[in-house]
């Protein structure tokens, strides 16, 4: 069962940053927070994931509040490639499932 | 570093045939994955192993579907009978749980199932 809920979809212009945001209210204590994208007709990539701190590498940062009930994955420079469904999952701390959700279809405008 | 292989990519199939589709996971991974993607139904997890064994497989849909993991290198997802509604696209993952709940899944490229 998905806990999260994305917006369906956001447009970014080429070159900015885009900001995809994720809610997820019913989140425990030690359970982190996943980002994937999907690319049309590949499996789906790993991005970033996160606990409580914000953290950043070669794709992409993620933002997370304090109170752990949201977060945004920044894109910072999108590019035409970026174009995907991107998806915010949180993982549950038994088990080692991960439940997809709808996702953020991105499309990145030129 | 060869990430996850499946095959075959396409498969095209009448119903009631068996159908087997194939995972090798990335050399090390102990925990593999098998998810089905529908337009209706999106990604789903159908079962996974740890250490070649099942864990959870609450998500097959039903006796039709069988999966196997003989080795660690090696996975099977067999449908018999198959019937039209089986069409989605299946796809592998495997990761290496560190123990605290952070392991990341690699996903293959997918098996593209078409049952006539």
């Amino acid at each position: 069962d998905a806990k999260t809920t994305q917006p369906p979809s956001m447009d970014c212009a080429e070159g900015r940053a885009a900001n995809l945001p994720c809610n997820h209210s019913t989140i425990s204590g030690n359970e982190y927070v996943y980002w994937y994208r999907q690319i049309h007709s590949q499996g789906p990539q790993y991005i970033i994931h996160g606990l409580k701190n914000n953290e950043t590498n070669e794709m992409a940062s993620l933002i997370i509040t304090e109170d752990r009930k949201s977060s945004t994955l920044i894109l910072p420079h999108a590019t035409l490639r970026d174009t995907a469904v991107y998806y915010c999952i949180v993982r549950p701390n038994t088990g080692n499932q991960f439940y997809f959700g709808t996702g953020t279809s991105l499309t990145v405008i030129p | 570093d060869a990430g996850v292989i499946q095959s075959p990519r396409h498969e095209v199939t009448e119903m009631g045939q068996e159908v087997t589709l194939r995972c090798k996971p990335i050399s090390g991974h102990n925990s593999l994955f098998w998810y089905r993607q529908t337009m209706m139904r999106g990604l789903e997890l159908l079962i996974y192993f740890n250490n070649n064994v099942p864990i959870d497989d609450s998500g097959m849909p039903e006796d039709r579907f069988s999966a196997k993991m003989p080795n660690a290198s090696f996975s099977t997802l067999k449908i018999q009978p198959s019937e039209p509604r089986d069409s989605a696209v299946y796809f592998c993952a495997s990761s290496f749980p560190s123990g605290t709940f952070t392991d990341t899944q690699y996903f293959g490229p997918g098996t593209r199932l078409t049952v006539l």
